[in-house]
C-alpha cells in the first residue's frame, strides 16, 4: 500500500444496526493513524489517534482497532444513530503532516 | 474549546485576482495547515508550518503561496486565481507531534468565475 486508502467509499445502514470499515495505510515508518469526522455544514473533528500495534480505542458507540503490522484500522460504530452520519476520515502521520484517505461516507437510514 | 476562524465562509472572485484567505487559531498551537478538498480526492495538503515564518510545501503547493507573520495567523494566497482552483479550502492547527489531532476550521467555499 503506497497511499491511504478507505473502504467502502459510501455505506447505507439501518439505523440500530452495527457497521465497520477499513482504513489500509503504508506499514513501513508508521507513526500514528488519525481518525475524524466530518458531519455535512460542519467541521471535520477528530475521533481517535491511534499509535500501538493492537491499540483498541472506544468512544461511546465508536470504537477503532489497529494493526500497524499488515496496514490497516477498523472503524466500528454499534448501534447505529442518525446522528451517526458522517464522513470518516483516516490519516496517516509522517514528515510533521497527515496524508488523509478520500473517506467513507456513512448515511444511517431512520 | 480550540477555535480556529476562517476569514470567509464563502468567496467569488474572478480569474487573475489576488486571493486571499485566512485563518486564526486561539489555542497557541505550532502547527497549522491548509487543504483543498474536492470531491472524489478527500484533503489535499497545500501547504504547513511549523512555526512563524516557516512553511513547508504540501503535496499540491502549485498556484499557492502561505505567510505566517504571528503565530495565531497563517494566510493562503492565490496569486492569480484560476477556475481550476475552485473549491472547498479548509484550515487546521495542531502542537507538534504524531500524537496531536488537528482542529479545523468551518471551511471557505471558493469559486473562481
Amino acid at each position: 500500500i503506497l497511499n491511504v486508502e478507505q473502504s467502502p467509499q459510501s455505506l447505507h445502514v439501518q439505523e440500530g444496526d452495527s457497521t465497520n470499515f477499513t482504513c489500509s495505510f503504508p506499514s513501513s515508518n508508521f507513526y500514528a493513524l488519525h481518525w475524524y469526522r466530518w458531519e455535512t455544514a460542519k467541521s471535520p473533528e477528530a475521533l481517535f489517534v491511534m499509535t500501538l500495534n493492537g491499540d483498541e480505542k472506544k468512544k461511546g458507540r465508536i470504537s477503532a482497532t489497529l494493526n500497524t503490522k499488515e496496514g490497516y484500522s477498523y472503524l466500528y460504530i454499534k448501534g447505529s444513530q442518525p446522528e451517526d452520519s458522517a464522513t470518516y476520515l483516516c490519516a496517516d502521520f509522517g514528515n510533521e503532516k497527515l496524508t488523509f484517505g478520500t473517506g467513507t461516507r456513512l448515511t444511517i437510514i431512520p | 474549546d480550540v477555535k480556529v476562524t476562517q476569514s470567509s465562509r464563502y468567496l467569488v472572485k474572478r480569474t487573475g485576482e489576488k486571493v486571499f484567505l485566512e485563518c486564526v487559531q486561539d489555542m497557541d498551537h505550532e502547527n497549522m495547515f491548509w487543504y483543498r478538498q474536492d470531491p472524489g480526492l478527500g484533503l489535499r495538503l497545500i501547504y504547513f508550518s511549523y512555526d512563524v515564518k516557516m512553511k513547508e510545501k504540501g503535496d499540491i503547493p502549485e498556484g499557492y503561496s502561505v505567510s505566517r507573520e504571528k503565530k495565531e495567523r497563517f494566510s493562503l494566497i492565490l496569486e492569480s486565481a484560476s477556475t481550476n482552483q475552485t473549491s472547498m479550502y479548509l484550515c487546521a492547527s495542531s502542537f507538534l507531534g504524531e500524537y496531536q489531532p488537528q482542529h479545523f476550521g468551518d471551511g471557505t467555499r471558493l469559486s473562481i468565475l
